[in-house]
């Protein structure tokens, strides 16, 4: 079964170091979508992708993150620096195209630490 | 806006007994509602979903019917398991661009 894959699993990091997450979504699966969860609340969107054009990065904090899919499949997010206020679940997700009738299919998920 | 909202967990149950999770939603439109779960340390699994009013979504024993006149979508099992234990995230989309989820709430089923 296809699975959006993510990698580290697991980051811990000192604060104002830099880190990057991967995400390689299900083949074929245009828009892909990067959501941060803070423990015991649910996932909020950081920055949507169709294909290699991002469509909504409202919620993305311009001064330290930013995200990239410049071929239009894997994608990465980095920030620089780190704050402690970043120790979250980094998900993502990927669907095939915008439609009401598809869930997004989720990743297993980066868990930071920021020390 | 667009939003959803869960009952506040956490839910403690005692196994084989009747559970159920309440939602609503806020939306214009008509939205698709989607129930996804998630397990300690991992990320989220899609559950059941509907895509129209009076669709009943079920999967593994789950179900929930969506209500428009309520702008529900409640989530029931007649008979949890401890293996059920997870938190539950009840989420919808206007269009399929943007998912909107609920702050989840958190199940835990004891022997």
């Amino acid at each position: 079964e296809a699975e959006v894959a993510q990698s580290p699993r697991y980051k811990i990091t000192e604060k104002s170091q830099a880190v990057a997450f991967w995400c390689d979504p299900i083949s074929g699966h245009a828009t892909l979508y990067w959501y941060r969860q803070i423990l015991g609340q649910g996932p909020e969107l950081l920055v949507q992708f169709q294909d290699e054009s991002v469509v909504d990065d409202s919620q993305l904090p311009k001064d330290r993150f930013s995200a990239e899919r410049l071929k239009g499949v894997d994608s990465t997010l980095k920030i620089q620096p780190a704050e402690l206020g970043d120790s979250a679940m980094y998900l993502c997700a990927s669907s095939p195209r915008p439609s009401r009738n598809t869930e997004a299919f989720f990743g297993q998920g980066t868990r930071l630490t920021v020390v | 806006g667009d939003s959803v909202t869960q009952m506040e967990g956490p839910v403690t149950l005692s196994e084989e007994a009747f559970l159920t999770i309440n939602c609503t939603y806020t939306a214009t439109g008509y939205p698709s509602l989607f129930w996804y779960v998630q397990y300690p340390g991992e990320g989220l699994q899609l559950l059941l979903k509907a895509t129209k009013a009076d669709d009943k979504g079920s999967n593994k024993g789950f179900e929930a019917t969506y209500r428009k006149e309520t702008t529900s979508f409640h989530l029931e099992k007649g008979s949890v398991q401890v293996s059920d234990s997870a938190v539950y995230f009840c989420a919808l989309t206007p269009t399929g661009n943007q998912f909107y989820f609920g702050t989840g709430t958190s199940l835990t089923v004891i022997p």
